[in-house]
C-alpha cells in the first residue's frame, strides 16, 4: 500500500464544472502540500496545510488530520487548470513522499 | 514571491558523460534543497537532501557516487550526473526549503525549480 494515494487517477471536466481531488495517506505528517504540475514539467506549490481549510481565488483546500485525508477543490473550472496535480506529505524529517498524482483535463 | 531557477533546463548528452545541473534560489537563502527525479508518467521521486555546508543525504536505491550533490552556498546546488547513461534520462527538479513564521509557529515552505531535461543518447 502506497504512503500516499490520490483519486481519481484521471479526471476529465467541462469547463465551468466543479472539482475534487482526493488524497488519503497513512503516515504521520507536519504538513501537507498541493502541488500543481503544467505539462512542460514545473511545479507550482498551491497550498501547504496542518489543519483546517486554505482558499485562493478558485482553490480551496481541506484536511482531516484525524482521518489522514486531504481535498483540493477547483470552482468554476477552466481550461487553464488542466494539469497534474500532486498530493505530497511532509514528515517529521521534512522529507516528502508524493502522491501519484491526478492528470486532470478541463473541457472548453 | 520566492523563486527557484534550474539551468540548464534541458540538455541532450552522449553516453557516459557527466551532466551538471544547477539549484539557485533567486531571492532567499536555502539551508536544505532538494533533488527529486521524475520518469514520464510517474510521480517526483526524492532522490537526495542537500544541506548547505554538508554531506547529502541519499535516498536509498540512489548511487551517490554517480549522482554527486553539491551545495556549496546558501542559494546553490548543483547535481552532477556522472557516466550518464539513456537510463538517467529523466526530468530533474530541485526545491528550495525557506523558513518562515506563521501564527507564531516556524514554517518550512517549500519552492520548486522550472525542472531540467535530461536526455542522454
Amino acid at each position: 500500500k502506497n504512503e500516499v494515494e490520490q483519486s481519481p487517477q484521471n479526471l476529465t471536466a467541462q469547463e465551468g464544472e466543479f472539482i475534487t481531488i482526493n488524497c488519503s495517506y497513512s503516515v504521520g505528517i507536519s504538513a501537507l502540500h498541493w502541488l500543481q504540475q503544467h505539462p512542460g514539467g514545473g511545479i507550482v506549490s498551491l497550498f501547504m496545510l496542518s489543519s483546517g481549510k486554505k482558499k485562493h481565488g478558485r482553490l480551496i483546500a481541506t484536511i482531516n488530520i484525524q482521518e489522514k485525508h486531504s481535498s483540493l477543490h477547483i470552482t468554476a473550472s477552466h481550461p487553464r487548470d488542466s494539469a497534474v496535480y500532486i498530493c505530497a506529505v511532509r514528515n517529521y524529517g521534512q522529507n516528502f513522499v508524493f502522491g501519484p498524482g491526478t492528470r486532470l483535463s478541463v473541457l472548453p | 514571491g520566492a523563486v527557484v531557477s534550474q539551468h540548464p533546463s534541458w540538455v541532450i548528452c552522449k553516453s557516459g558523460t557527466s551532466v551538471k545541473i544547477e539549484c539557485r534560489s533567486l531571492d532567499f537563502q536555502a539551508t536544505t534543497m532538494f533533488w527529486y527525479r521524475q520518469f514520464p508518467k510517474q510521480s517526483l521521486m526524492l532522490m537526495a537532501t542537500s544541506n548547505e555546508g554538508s554531506k547529502a543525504t541519499y535516498e536509498q536505491g540512489v548511487e551517490k557516487d554517480k549522482f554527486l550533490i553539491n551545495h556549496a552556498s546558501l542559494t546553490l546546488s548543483t547535481l552532477t550526473v556522472t557516466s550518464a547513461h539513456p537510463e538517467d534520462s529523466s526530468f530533474y527538479i530541485c526545491s528550495a526549503m525557506r523558513p518562515g513564521l506563521a501564527g507564531g509557529y516556524v514554517t518550512y515552505e517549500q519552492y520548486f525549480g522550472p525542472g531540467t531535461r535530461l536526455t542522454v543518447t
